[in-house]
């Protein structure tokens, strides 16, 4: 199975400023790559899809980028509804897995 | 607007079985793939099992294969995921969850715990 590995496990970031996450999978998975949040006691929810496609009504803050075994997750300004802990997950090959998550909090 | 309404959580012993439902709306339900997905308290989601939109091809993570079985009702318009020889490791709170293979909308989750 594709082993995916985020960093860093935590993020403090202070309001307004941008926060880059990384994800790494064990193996090439092409575009196949999406991003979700989740807060304390919330489902997740779609971010990104396809590595780089914001998910309907998204702000355009987040942005996604990469391919291959790289990707990585901008909030480029952050607020205060965007500390959250975040995924990744590869849909490329089953089973479909998810990298350990990155919890972004208010420094 | 879609909605996923999990149930059938609770408190059961190893070795014991529950079967989870997931009723779904807002969406043509026997078009989707439906996806069940776990999280241990304090832990990462961990992928479960899946089921195409006709019922007729499902797969399994490795850790509850031969154990846990998914199935759908579309007439129902519910997702159903039957849980046999429970283990202490199998806690969780387990999300049902629409899409292919991106997970576009996830349901509330339920919350299985496995203990003597």
């Amino acid at each position: 199975e594709i082993v995916m590995t985020q960093s860093p496990a935590t993020l403090s970031v202070s309001p307004g400023e941008r926060a880059t996450l990384s994800c790494r999978a064990s193996q090439s998975v092409s575009s196949n790559l999406a991003w979700y949040q989740q807060k304390p006691g919330q489902a997740p929810r779609l971010l990104i899809y396809d590595a780089s496609t914001r998910a309907t009504g998204l702000p355009a803050r987040f942005s996604g980028s990469g391919s291959g075994t790289e990707f990585t997750l901008t909030v480029s300004s952050l607020q205060s509804e965007d500390f959250a802990v975040y995924y990744c997950q590869q849909y490329n090959n089953w089973p479909l897995t998810f990298g350990g998550g990155t919890e972004v909090e208010i420094k | 607007e879609v909605q996923l309404v999990e149930s059938g959580g609770g408190l059961v012993q190893p070795g014991g079985s529950l079967r989870l439902s997931c009723a779904a709306s807002g969406f043509t339900f026997s078009s989707y793939w439906m996806h069940w997905v776990r999280q241990a308290p304090g832990k990462g989601l961990v992928w479960v099992s899946r089921i195409n939109s006709d019922g007729s091809s499902t797969s399994y993570a490795d850790s509850v294969k031969g154990r846990f079985t998914i199935s759908r009702d579309n007439a129902k318009n519910t997702l159903y995921l039957q849980m046999n020889s429970l283990r202490a490791e199998d806690t969780a709170v387990y999300y049902c969850a629409r899409g292919r293979t991106t997970l576009l909308n996830w349901g509330q989750g339920t919350l299985v715990t496995v203990s003597s």
